[in-house]
């Protein structure tokens, strides 16, 4: 498997600021990681490949300028939800897939659960 | 439109039983199929990967996939009650390329 730690792991904020979220690959070089966002009771959805050294690939409805992603480093990805509102209020998990030994599997972090007041 | 499918449960069975969860798929281009195991407030946890038709078995866990059908279940045996979770099926390739879509899990409940 691969190890992916997240930072905050819970964070509460007021409506109007910006949050940013930390995602690392912990054994292994990521040129690409994946943001997803859950809300109660639903599945995962995509919200964005994130690409070391490019630009991210945004799923259909979600704002770009909303959420950015940044991936400046081979184990790091970010993601800020800028100027959060209460239906941001979610648990967004970032994922990698190590691709290795031909298979296809994508390993969880912990995720980070976001509050907006 | 592309779905993976799931039927949301919840599923109860007895201690010591065995618990059946199905998924189905819709993109019949697909080729990679995985459960993860949710526990409430955490992430996801890869505990089965398949991709070829038949049966995988890792200790008590075993997928089975029928590409024919689109269809791919895990067979829980001597389920526990620290088994209970909600169990989301994964599916990849074909026209999903190398994003994973997800069902919307099951969620199962072992009674002790």
């Amino acid at each position: 498997g691969a190890v992916v730690s997240q930072h905050p792991s819970r964070v509460i904020c007021k409506s109007g600021t910006s949050v940013k979220i930390e995602c690392r690959s912990l054994d292994f070089q990521a040129t690409t990681m994946f943001w997803y966002r859950q809300f109660p009771k639903q599945s995962l959805m995509l919200m964005a490949t994130s690409n070391e050294g490019s630009k991210a690939t945004y799923e259909q409805g979600v704002e770009k300028d909303k959420f950015l992603i940044n991936h400046a480093s081979l184990t790091l990805s970010t993601l800020t939800v800028t100027s959060a509102h209460p239906e941001d209020s979610s648990f967004y998990i970032c994922s990698v897939n190590p691709s290795s030994g031909g298979y296809n599997e994508q390993f969880f972090g912990p995720g980070t659960r976001l509050t907006v007041l | 439109q592309k779905e993976v499918e799931q039927n949301s449960g919840p599923l109860s069975v007895p201690e010591g039983a065995i618990a059946s969860l199905n998924c189905t798929y819709s993109d019949r281009g697909s080729q990679s199929f995985f459960w993860y195991r949710q526990y409430s407030g955490k992430s996801p946890e890869l505990i089965m990967s398949i991709y070829s038709n038949g049966d995988k078995e890792d200790g008590r866990f075993t997928a089975q996939l029928n590409k024919a059908s689109q269809y791919v279940s895990l067979l829980i045996r001597d389920s526990q009650p620290s088994d209970s979770a909600t169990y989301l099926c994964a599916v990849n390739g074909g026209d999903y390329g190398q994003n994973f879509v997800f069902g919307p899990g099951t969620r199962l409940s072992v009674l002790p």
